[in-house]
């Protein structure tokens, strides 16, 4: 069984500092990860997503995300956070890269302050 | 990109009527449509995966007979929320593989949900 645990349900940064964010998996197969990012009222945008390539991932709006193996994690980072960027964040996990339903997080919402 | 559309947006019923959801992908064809709900600041839970041609799965703890699931082609899967009844008030998004020429998937791509409420 796969599964994913977000820590913090809730994370606030200034504008222009770092965002962590944030996700530990649970996999007994060689995970495929993913980041999606959810706006009020909205579906779901793919930020990234880790399919067994490179380890770190670049996505869209400056986010990427490490996957680390001996950690069983793939945090999200971005340098400087922007307003735009408050939203809720979901990690997920997959037993390949799309043919599968996702199992997600239960998602970091998070809140930035000018 | 690819783009999948679910329609309506949002719907508001009375309890005991049903509601039809509809999921379309619009420039791929998906034999597989899987359906999620999102309750208020919770995350995407998996209802059922829909296929084409044939039945639905429906995850454990999801009446079959309450959510009705038909894929009638390779670009629309439809869900109707029977005899709905306020605890149905929920977000329910949906979403498609897109195929690759070489086989499998490449990536899901959601749609917008639709919000129900059932008063």
């Amino acid at each position: 069984a796969q599964s994913v645990t977000q820590l913090g349900s809730h994370v606030s940064v200034s504008e222009g500092a770092l965002v962590l964010l944030r996700c530990n998996y649970s996999s007994s197969v060689p995970p495929y990860l993913f980041w999606y990012v959810q706006y009020p009222n909205q579906g779901l945008q793919l930020l990234l997503k880790y399919t067994s390539a490179a380890t770190l991932v670049k996505g869209i709006n400056g986010f990427e995300a490490e996957f680390k193996k001996s950690e069983t994690s793939f945090h999200l980072t971005k340098p400087s956070a922007h307003m735009s960027d408050a939203a809720e964040y979901f990690c997920a996990v997959s037993k390949n890269s799309g043919n599968t339903p996702l199992v997600f997080g239960k998602g970091t919402r998070l809140s930035v302050i000018a | 990109g690819a783009v999948v559309s679910q329609h309506p947006s949002w719907v508001i019923c009375k309890s005991g009527t049903s509601v039809k959801i509809e999921c379309r992908s619009l420039d791929f064809q998906a034999t597989t449509m899987f359906w999620y709900r999102q309750f208020p600041k919770q995350s995407l839970m998996l209802m059922a995966t829909s296929n084409e041609g044939s039945k639905a799965t429906y995850e454990q703890g999801v009446e079959k007979d309450k959510f009705l699931i038909n894929h009638a082609s390779l670009t629309l899967s439809t869900l109707t929320v029977t005899s709905a009844h306020p605890e149905d008030s929920s977000f329910y998004i949906c979403s498609a593989p897109r195929p690759m020429t070489s086989g499998g998937a490449d990536e899901q791509f959601f749609g917008p949900g639709t919000r129900l409420t059932v008063l």
